[in-house]
């Protein structure tokens, strides 16, 4: 009865590598978000998406693309990962867009690039 | 822009004194503001929010109140236990800002028996 999910947990590769991340939540929320943290637990938004559409595109490298296949998946794809992708990346999701909506977070997949 | 700051870490305190961790913003709207607290090795998870000026909120013995005149919205708890430890993000919500939930650094709170 996991709200949101993620996979892997640990992903460990190599530089140069192409790897994805899965996100699903079973909380029937329409907005989900990629959120990237680092080693100093700093905590920053890479991506929204609301009813599988993109409403909110930080300035992160093109290498990262989400896809949101439906309104309960967000999944994150980087291409050619480097040493500095190395952290802790966050899915989570709202009730909706809004300021007042709690969001939801899953447990975190740590990347190593190695 | 938005912008979150808090006190920095890490705090360490001895099982029930008193927590304060300060959090002030700045922001170009009316924002809404929360604390988010995340235990070690666990996703964050909401502890308590506020969504307009003198709001107080208060979750597990937590409080805080939203003051508009001194932008800040400090995290007290009277008497802290050792599950208290984790570390503990002030966030806003602007909703002129696409919504978007700015985190500030963390705070990073070990409670000892």
């Amino acid at each position: 009865d996991t709200a949101v999910s993620q996979t892997p947990k640990y992903l460990v590769t190599q530089m140069g590598n192409d790897k994805s991340i899965k996100c699903e939540q079973n909380l029937g929320h329409d907005t989900m978000y990629w959120y990237k943290q680092d080693s100093k637990k700093f905590l920053k938004i890479m991506f929204s998406y609301n009813n599988k559409e993109l409403i909110i595109n930080e300035t992160v490298p093109n290498r990262f693309s989400p896809k949101s296949p439906d309104k309960a998946h967000l999944n994150l794809h980087i291409n050619s990962l480097e040493l500095g992708d190395s952290a802790v990346y966050f899915c989570a999701s709202s009730l909706a867009a809004g300021a007042y909506n709690e969001q939801f977070f899953g447990p975190g997949t740590r990347l190593t690039v190695l | 822009g938005d912008s979150v700051t808090q006190m920095e870490g890490p705090v360490t305190l001895s099982e029930e004194a008193f927590l304060t961790i300060n959090c002030t913003y700045t922001a170009t709207g009316y924002p809404s503001l929360f604390w988010y607290v995340q235990y070690p090795g666990e996703g964050l998870q909401l502890l308590l929010k506020a969504t307009k000026a003198d709001d107080k909120g208060s979750n597990k013995g937590f409080e805080a109140t939203y003051r508009k005149e001194t932008t800040s919205f400090h995290l007290e708890k009277g008497s802290v236990q050792v599950s208290d430890s984790a570390v503990y993000f002030c966030a806003l919500s602007d909703p002129t800002s696409y919504d978007k939930v700015i985190f500030g650094p963390g705070t990073s709170l070990s409670v000892i028996p």
